[in-house]
């Protein structure tokens, strides 16, 4: 089955302690993103990679880090979370170029205390 | 970037009901997708619709993308169809889809 999984799905954690959000999809996309959703605030785009090794930053990268070391993986790192990076986290995949369809993950809800 | 417009922003309708919700954009797009956000937090993938029309079951959307809009509709409404619908569209010079600040529905049965 065509997928994107991501891991955990719920984590509470307190500040200043690095974690690791993974993010895996099966359909051998180049292009991988992770968006974080905030009440009045929507969707918005923290980083993006469009193949291996090629990463840039989206709308709202501070805080965070990624590596794309794999085409089927995209894990989100939090260096030292903080309170305000708590959220409901999406990675979405696609094939690159000229607009195709994205598909997304269950969301990561991640709370710091 | 592109801005995104939904409308309207809340609606509530009994069970059995249909209904149309609207999103309007700014700029030039290469897709279109609509989701549905569940109580659970999930996004679901309706559509992807660059242009034209799609029908799913009880559910269709159109896009014109000439005029920057897409349209989502829902026949014979469910109390399962509750949750909130965005439209996101990805603009023709990006990577990242923009989505609007959705619409709330709630089914009442």
């Amino acid at each position: 089955e065509a997928q994107v999984t991501q891991n955990p799905r719920y984590l509470i954690t307190v500040t200043g302690k690095k974690l690791t959000v993974t993010c895996s999809q099966n359909m051998n996309h180049e292009y991988m993103s992770w968006y974080r959703q905030d009440p009045g605030l929507g969707l918005r785009q923290i980083y993006y990679s469009m193949n291996v090794e090629v990463t840039d930053k989206g709308d709202v990268p501070e805080g965070y880090k990624v590596s794309r070391k794999e085409k089927r993986n995209f894990p989100l790192i939090l260096e030292s979370p903080s309170p305000n990076q708590t959220s409901l986290y999406f990675c979405a995949s696609s094939t690159w170029g000229g607009g195709y369809e994205q598909y997304f993950g269950p969301g990561t809800r991640l709370t710091v205390t | 970037g592109i801005q995104v417009e939904q409308s309207p922003p809340d609606l509530i309708l009994q069970e059995g009901a249909n209904s149309t919700l609207r999103c309007n954009f700014s700029d030039s797009v290469n897709n279109l997708q609509w989701f549905h956000q569940n109580p659970w937090g999930q996004l679901i993938n309706l559509f992807y619709i660059p242009s034209g029309t799609k029908q799913n079951g009880r559910l269709s959307a159109t896009t014109v993308a000439t005029e920057r809009y897409s349209l989502l509709y829902i026949s014979s409404s469910q109390t399962t169809d509750s949750g909130v619908y965005f439209c996101a569209p990805l603009e023709t010079s990006g990577s990242r889809l923009t989505f609007g600040e959705g619409t709330q529905l709630t089914v009442n049965p």
